[in-house]
């Protein structure tokens, strides 16, 4: 069965530099999400979009932004990038006949030097 | 969304039934209890969700409380494979359209011995 698909998987970049990260929903789910996990902490819901309009807003700091596409994938967009943004950024997506789960993407591991 | 309290950390023996337990005794009515886990630094999985019945599916079963103040999550026979991060979640039920994002507390350490 088709999963959530996130690029990069890895990403390395510089203070004060900025990231874009990809999500890739299932087929057909109308709901995306996207969760930080820092170093041995529990993930913490950032944003979410329902239908291509954003639904709810979580810990998501001003430096990021993001977005759905007509096309249903969603990219996270971060500026100025801190150490402290150094996570794993997970997309979930949640829609069609399960709609009570959220299906969880395999992160991409951000680190900032 | 209602507050939960889990154990931090719990051992099985391997090929046991682990039964991990968690406190919500400010559940709402509507709110529902959902249990996901995560595998050390993948996405968090779906594992069962319920309202006040007992359900059960082919990963595990959930016991909640008559009064719904608590639940168990069982795995029956635990495996290697199950040593994760366990998370009880509460939270409204789906009812149309609307985020329904997860608030996760600290979740149990499962860690299943051989």
């Amino acid at each position: 069965a088709a999963g959530v698909i996130q690029s990069p998987r890895h990403l390395i970049k510089e203070k004060r530099e900025t990231a874009t990260l990809k999500c890739y929903p299932i087929p057909r789910h109308d709901t995306v999400y996207w969760y930080q996990q820092g170093p041995g902490q529990d993930p913490q819901f950032l944003i979410s979009f329902y239908e291509k309009m954003q639904s709810d807003k979580g810990s998501i700091p001003d430096r990021f932004s993001a977005q759905q596409f007509s096309d249903y994938h969603s990219e996270l967009n971060m500026s100025s990038l801190e150490l402290g943004d150094s996570a794993l950024y997970f997309c979930a997506s949640r829609g069609g006949s399960s709609y009570n789960e959220q299906f969880f993407g395999p992160g991409t591991r951000l680190t900032v030097l | 969304d209602a507050k939960t309290t889990q154990p931090t950390s719990m051992d099985c023996a391997e090929g046991r039934a682990a039964n991990l337990p968690c406190n919500h005794s400010t559940i709402s009515g509507n709110e529902y209890v959902y249990w996901y886990r995560q595998i050390h630094s993948q996405g968090p999985q779906y594992i069962i969700h319920g309202l006040k019945n007992n359900e059960t599916n082919e990963m595990a079963s959930l016991i909640i409380t008559e009064d719904r103040k608590s639940s168990t999550l069982i795995l029956p026979h635990a495996t290697l494979r199950d040593t994760a991060v366990y998370y009880c979640i509460v939270r409204v039920g789906y009812s149309g359209a609307g985020s329904y994002q997860l608030t996760f507390g600290k979740g149990t350490k499962l860690s299943v011995i051989p």
